[in-house]
């Protein structure tokens, strides 16, 4: 089946510092990616959608420029968190659609930052 | 716009009892629905898909869900719980069609007892 892995799997960081999460998916090529958080006890809040090669679409309310994100192959998308602080922890969760199968998303097994 | 309702936060049932976590949407077109399933700091993974086709829909470890246009619900049953189905549901609808990102309803615990 396809998988979608992320990295690092979990990460602390110091407030004010710039943190990296990598989506990959290992085995198909993702036209989309996007990109979700989730806080501790509550559901999958989009933050944002990335096609490959252009600029990612955020959703109302995300800030851009603290959460940039690029898309630069059918394989990987990057989600960096600038600037970061300790209410930016959450749980980040990515997926991936394949762009030849039907309508069904793949995700990661999420990052869970904390920013001290 | 497209969401998705999950009555109940919190479900319990005993070990062998029928399992029905509830959802209902709302959409203005045809809508996909999805469930998902997530353990304890993990991803989610994919329990079934409603896509237009059987109104049945058959999943994965003996859940399954019926679509029901008149009631607009997308209700997951399962006949008889297991330990390890305890777990945290999700029911999720496409914010538009054609695989595009997807809108999660705000979860169900599921707790199994022996």
């Amino acid at each position: 089946g396809a998988v979608v892995s992320q990295h690092p799997s979990w990460v602390i960081c110091k407030s004010g510092t710039s943190v990296k999460i990598e989506c990959r998916s290992l085995d198909f090529q993702a036209t989309t990616m996007f990109w979700y958080r989730q806080f501790p006890k509550q559901s999958l809040m989009l933050m944002a959608t990335s096609n490959e090669g252009s600029k990612a679409t955020y959703e109302q309310g995300v800030e851009k420029d603290k959460f940039l994100i690029n898309h630069a192959s059918l394989t990987l998308s990057t989600l960096t968190v600038t600037s970061a602080h300790p209410e930016d922890s959450s749980f980040y969760i990515c997926s991936a659609s394949d762009r030849f199968g039907p309508n069904e998303q793949f995700f990661g097994p999420g990052t869970r930052l904390t920013v001290l | 716009a497209q969401s998705v309702t999950q009555l109940g936060s919190h479900v319990s049932v005993s070990e062998g009892a029928l399992v029905l976590l509830r959802c209902n949407y709302s959409s203005s077109v045809p809508p996909y629905l999805f469930w998902y399933v997530q353990y304890p700091n993990q991803g989610l993974q994919l329990l079934l898909k409603y896509t237009s086709a059987a109104t049945l829909v058959k999943g994965i470890n003996g859940f399954e869900a019926e679509f029901k246009k008149s009631e607009t619900s997308f209700h997951l049953t399962k006949p008889s719980a297991h330990m390890s189905d305890a777990a945290e549901y999700f029911c999720a609808v496409e914010k538009n069609q054609a695989g595009t990102a997807l809108i999660f309803g705000k979860g169900t615990t599921l707790s199994v007892s022996s």
